[in-house]
Order: structure tokens, then C-alpha cells, then sequence
């Protein structure tokens, strides 16, 4: 099965830039969609189709995917943006959808 | 716009079947290129993908569950049913149903619904 893996945790200092990686084999190749997902609410769509950013989320946000490895970049980044991130594609080899890990943001 | 929202038991105990039902408004599941999927996540751990279904009754499962899932839709009711069967304590979790997005083949999922908590203990 396709696995996607994220770091378990960033930190950033605020006003600086975090970057958070989604590795997959040859993921360049798949759609990679983010989420935020912060305690305890609802995971909420912050890049989709890899660099495409759904109404209402900041410019901040954007992603990157080529290869083996998927970013989503957080850019000036607040202390709002602390949260979870999670990437997922959908695998058309195994007709699934995958979720990575998650990756704790923490601002400093 | 679009809105689901969950409901179902908040404790099972082991053994037992789980019935979930997500209730939307928004959109019609007899509309294609529309479906809704199921996601849970259990307490501090990550998001696990469960099921989906489509407007020409398509449905996909999670490998792992495949065995004791199964998805259905009621087009006149705007209602998804989620059933898991022979419930553990490890299927502890918030189960989420979200608005799948369809482009030739199964995209993202935008919005979510609130989640509900299922606690299964004897």
C-alpha cells in the first residue's frame, strides 16, 4: 500500500517561514491536498491539487510537489497557524485514499 | 452551501455494529460527480481514511476495514450510512464525514463535518 510520510513535528519562530514535507514514492506524479487541523476542531482544506488554495485561506499558504516529496510552505507564519498538518492523495493503483501521518506545528 | 453533520451512538460496546448517518444539505448525491467519504481519528493519533461513496453508488473502503465496513446512501434523505461491525476499544475515535470532491477520480475533501466521538467500552 502507498504510504506517505510527514516529520512529526516543526517549530518556527513567528514572522518566519515553516515548511512541512510529505514524502511518497514518486508523489510528484499524484494531487497532494493539505489540512489544518486545529484541537479539537473539524481537519479544514488549506491546499488542494497540490499548490491550489481553496476561498478563504491565506496567501501564506502554498505548496510544492515534485518527486518524492509534496511541501506545504507557511510563509510570515502566526501564532493561528500552530496546528496539525496533514497531506493526503488519492492512490489510483489501489483505488484508496492515503492520509500521511501528521505534522504538529509548533510557534515558538 | 454545503454542511454535514454526523450522528450516531456516542458508546458501543465490544462487539457490537456501529451506525453512523452523515445528514447534508448543499448538494445531492444524485448529482454527479458528488460523494461523501468517512474519516476517523483516534484520540491524539492521526486522520485514517474509512470509506467513500459517489453519486453512481461507487464505493471504495479502507483495505485494513474492508471486512467490516460498509456504505450506503439514501439520495432522498441526503443521509450516508456508515456501519462498522464487531467494534473494539481500538475503534475508539472521532469519526468525521466530509464532501468528497470528484475530478475524473477522487480528490480532496472540503468541508468536514463536526466529528462525533464513538467510545467503545463494555
Amino acid at each position: 500500500s502507498y504510504v506517505l510520510t510527514q516529520p512529526p513535528s516543526v517549530s518556527v519562530a513567528p514572522g518566519k517561514t515553516a515548511r512541512i514535507t510529505c514524502g511518497g514514492n514518486n508523489i510528484g506524479i499524484k494531487s497532494v491536498h493539505w489540512y489544518q487541523q486545529k484541537p479539537g476542531q473539524a481537519p479544514v482544506l488549506v491546499i488542494f491539487y497540490d499548490s491550489d488554495r481553496p476561498s478563504g485561506i491565506p496567501d501564506r499558504f502554498s505548496g510544492s510537489n515534485s518527486g518524492n516529496t509534496a511541501t506545504l510552505t507557511i510563509s510570515r507564519v502566526e501564532a493561528g497557524d500552530e496546528a496539525d498538518y496533514y497531506c493526503q492523495v488519492w492512490d489510483s493503483t489501489t483505488s484508496h485514499v492515503v492520509f500521511g501521518g501528521g505534522t504538529k506545528l509548533t510557534v515558538l | 452551501q454545503i454542511t454535514l453533520k454526523e450522528s450516531g451512538p456516542t458508546l458501543v460496546k465490544p462487539t457490537q455494529t456501529l451506525t453512523l448517518t452523515c445528514t447534508f444539505s448543499g448538494f445531492s448525491l444524485g448529482t454527479g460527480g458528488v460523494g461523501v467519504g468517512w474519516i476517523r481519528q483516534p484520540p491524539g493519533k492521526a486522520l485514517e481514511w474509512l470509506a467513500l461513496i459517489y453519486w453512481d453508488d461507487d464505493k471504495r473502503y479502507s483495505p485494513s476495514l474492508k471486512s467490516r465496513l460498509t456504505i450506503t446512501k439514501d439520495t432522498s434523505k441526503n443521509q450516508v450510512v456508515l456501519t462498522l461491525t464487531d467494534m473494539d476499544p481500538v475503534d475508539t475515535a472521532i469519526y468525521y464525514c466530509a464532501y468528497a470532491h470528484w475530478d475524473s477520480s477522487p480528490k480532496w475533501f472540503d468541508p468536514w463535518g463536526q466529528g462525533t466521538l464513538v467510545t467503545v467500552s463494555s
